[in-house]
């Protein structure tokens, strides 16, 4: 089955830094990447939708400099929280799609806990 | 516009008794339908979709569920519960291409927390 994968898995880093969290396809080309957010004992909430080679399109209220999103190639993309605050605190996961022109199936990465001190 | 309300947001049964975890969805166009479990701390994994095929759908682990469009419901059910069936349970709809912007977007229920008691 298709498999996505993040990276790190955790990560603790203090108010001010950067942090950069990869999602990767690894047994197949994903031209659509979606980045979520999961608060504690919260549904996810779409942030952002990233088509391989171009601008990610962001949510409502997801403020894209501060969420900085890369879809280089079609089995990498990469969310960059910049100058992260306590309030980024949060569990981030990434999903993949096979197909621009469909809605076929996501498949999730395992996510990534954030922890800004 | 398209919603998604799971009724229960915490449901505890007894090991080897039915599981139902209720699912309405409101969506302008004919929606595909998911149902989606996540473990602590990990991340999701589809247990069944519905595409416009058969209505009754069964997915792994022993999970089906069943698309009622009069009643706008895909309710998730199991015979017969486990204890490694104790997580976080999503439905989720997503939009065919007809429905403009939202085309392709995942809107999630809130979840429902299935408890499982030996």
């Amino acid at each position: 089955g298709a498999v996505v994968s993040q990276h790190p898995s955790r990560v603790i880093c203090k108010s001010g830094t950067s942090v950069k969290i990869e999602c990767r396809s690894l047994d197949f080309q994903a031209t659509t990447m979606f980045w979520y957010r999961q608060f504690p004992k919260k549904s996810l909430m779409l942030m952002a939708t990233s088509n391989e080679g171009s601008k990610a399109t962001y949510e409502q209220g997801v403020e894209k400099d501060k969420f900085l999103i890369n879809h280089a190639s079609l089995t990498l993309s990469t969310l960059t929280v910049t100058s992260a605050h306590p309030e980024d605190s949060s569990f981030y996961i990434c999903s993949a799609r096979f197909h621009r022109d469909s809605y076929n199936e996501q498949f999730f990465g395992p996510g990534t806990r954030l922890t800004v001190l | 516009a398209q919603s998604v309300t799971q009724l229960d947001s915490h449901v505890s049964v007894s090991e080897g008794t039915p599981v139902l975890l209720r699912c309405n969805y409101s969506s302008s166009y004919s929606p595909s339908l998911f149902w989606y479990v996540q473990h602590p701390n990990k991340g999701l994994q589809l247990l069944l979709k519905y595409t416009s095929a058969a209505t009754l759908v069964k997915g792994i682990n022993g999970f089906e569920a069943e698309f009622k469009k009069s009643e706008t419901s895909f309710h998730l059910t199991k015979p017969s519960a486990h204890m490694s069936d104790a997580a976080e349970y999503f439905c989720v709809v997503i939009l065919p291409r007809a429905g403009g912007t939202s085309y392709g977007k995942l809107t999630f229920g809130q979840g429902t927390i299935l408890t499982v008691h030996p």
